[in-house]
């Protein structure tokens, strides 16, 4: 019954690795979102797509890039990972504004990542 | 300033408390209006909706929106040690779109 699922649960890395997360939904959603969740800052929006091949930036998209080459694949890269991206990163993804009747976000599990 | 707001507790109460979780925000442009829920080691879970002002009760839980004034709340009734997790609230200006979340709050319900 799993609906949204990222590849990851635990991820350790070293710092200048190039690090992909990867996020896949199977509920035909066109909107998918990549956070990341920190004590004390709650979730930081990194960054969003409303359709294939389209992104957006969020609030904190320095150090990130984002890859969607098919509808239910959202993926995020750490270009060179450093400490400060060890986060809880979670994906998330939804139906776009015509569709009144579902709102909210389905998220995936996260994936917890250590940069060392 | 934090676009929403949101006290982090932690919040302990025993079990059949009522419990109250609050958040105000800054931009009179939301409309939508949730509660998640995320325990440990999970992923936030959706928990209540609501469009514009009012209340939307669902079993134990009632959500309030009050945009006069920009709060909104999340009551729970008769608490259960299994309603133990990290309440957040989140908006939006459109359905869909891109939500802001406040920094949640951390609940135990102690049996």
């Amino acid at each position: 019954d799993v609906k949204v699922t990222q590849s990851s649960r635990y991820l350790v890395k070293r710092t200048g690795e190039k690090v992909f997360l990867e996020c896949v939904q199977d509920m035909d959603h066109e909107n998918m979102f990549w956070y990341r969740q920190d004590p004390g800052l709650g979730l930081r929006l990194i960054y969003f797509s409303y359709d294939v091949k389209m992104k957006e930036k969020g609030d904190i998209p320095e150090g990130y890039s984002v890859s969607r080459e098919k509808k239910e694949r959202f993926s995020l890269i750490l270009e060179s990972a450093s400490t400060n991206q060890t986060s809880m990163y979670l994906c998330a993804s939804s139906f776009p504004l015509r569709s009144f009747s579902n709102y909210g976000y389905t998220f995936g599990s996260g994936t917890r990542l250590t940069v060392v | 300033q934090k676009e929403v707001e949101q006290d982090p507790g932690p919040l302990s109460v025993p079990e059949g408390a009522i419990v109250s979780l609050n958040c105000t925000y800054s931009n009179s442009a939301f409309q939508y209006f949730m509660w998640y829920r995320q325990y440990s080691r999970k992923g936030p879970e959706l928990l209540m909706y609501t469009y514009s002002s009012g209340n939307k009760e669902d079993g134990r839980f009632t959500a309030q929106v009050d945009k006069s004034s920009k709060y909104i709340s999340l009551f729970i009734r008769d608490s259960q040690p299994s309603d133990s997790a990290t309440y957040l609230c989140a908006m939006s200006e459109t359905s869909g779109s891109r939500l802001t979340f406040g920094e949640g709050t951390q609940l135990t319900v102690n049996p």
